[in-house]
């Protein structure tokens, strides 16, 4: 049993670039998140999802988009990296509390 | 905008003393809260959870939430170094129960001292 995985672990990227990240998890979970952390800043929510098809945006959406085509599958895209996008991302799964992936550190050079 | 607080920190106790760690909502709406370790350059866990007005214990954990005050803590009694880690505090921010979205505090770092 995987839980949430994410990839990649790291990943450095230069302005005005794009990528996925992405986000998968195995327990059937119909509630999934996709958060930001910064040093000293606690988590900060990016966009959610209460199941296939269903996306919403959270407190901090701009310069991100999501997708929800699976229960399984919740990839975050980058369009136009900026360097304020510099953070360790965090994908989320829920069923009666949360479940956290390991986490995507990216820089923007 | 819905905030969650809690204190700065860092905090520093000595090994086996009680580790007590604060939090203060704003959402009088808020229906679920709970607390999540976090290890340095690990994801955070879930460590406790509480959903009525009291005390809930859970080991050496005891959670305590007092919603006419907004306020939820954390004791950790017979701390050990192994529980050195950031805590956040996070509530329910639309809906309830324990899949809602989850307003975070910046999280309190506590260091125990062998």
């Amino acid at each position: 049993n995987a839980g949430v995985t994410q990839t990649p672990k790291f990943r450095i990227l230069k302005i005005g670039q794009s990528m996925t990240l992405q986000c998968t998890q195995d327990m059937n979970h119909n509630y999934m998140y996709w958060y930001r952390q910064d040093p000293g800043m606690g988590l900060k929510l990016i966009y959610y999802s209460v199941g296939a098809g269903i996306t919403d945006k959270g407190e901090v959406p701009n310069g991100y988009n999501v997708s929800r085509s699976t229960t399984e599958d919740f990839p975050l895209r980058l369009e136009l990296a900026a360097p304020s996008q510099t953070s360790v991302y965090f994908c989320a799964s829920s069923w009666n509390g949360y479940t956290f992936g390991s986490g995507t550190r990216l820089t923007v050079v | 905008q819905k905030e969650v607080e809690q204190n700065s920190g860092p905090l520093s106790v000595p090994e086996g003393a009680i580790a007590s760690l604060n939090c203060t909502y704003s959402d009088r709406g808020s229906q679920s809260f709970f607390w999540y370790r976090q290890y340095s350059g690990k994801s955070p866990e879930l460590i406790m959870s509480i959903y009525s007005n009291g005390d809930k214990e859970d080991g050496r954990f005891t959670a305590q939430l007092n919603k006419a005050s907004q306020y939820v803590s954390l004791l950790i009694r017979d701390s050990q170094p192994s529980d050195s880690a950031t805590y956040l505090c996070a509530v329910n921010n639309g809906g309830a129960g324990a899949n809602s979205k989850l307003t975070f505090g910046k999280g309190i770092t506590l260091s125990v001292r062998p």
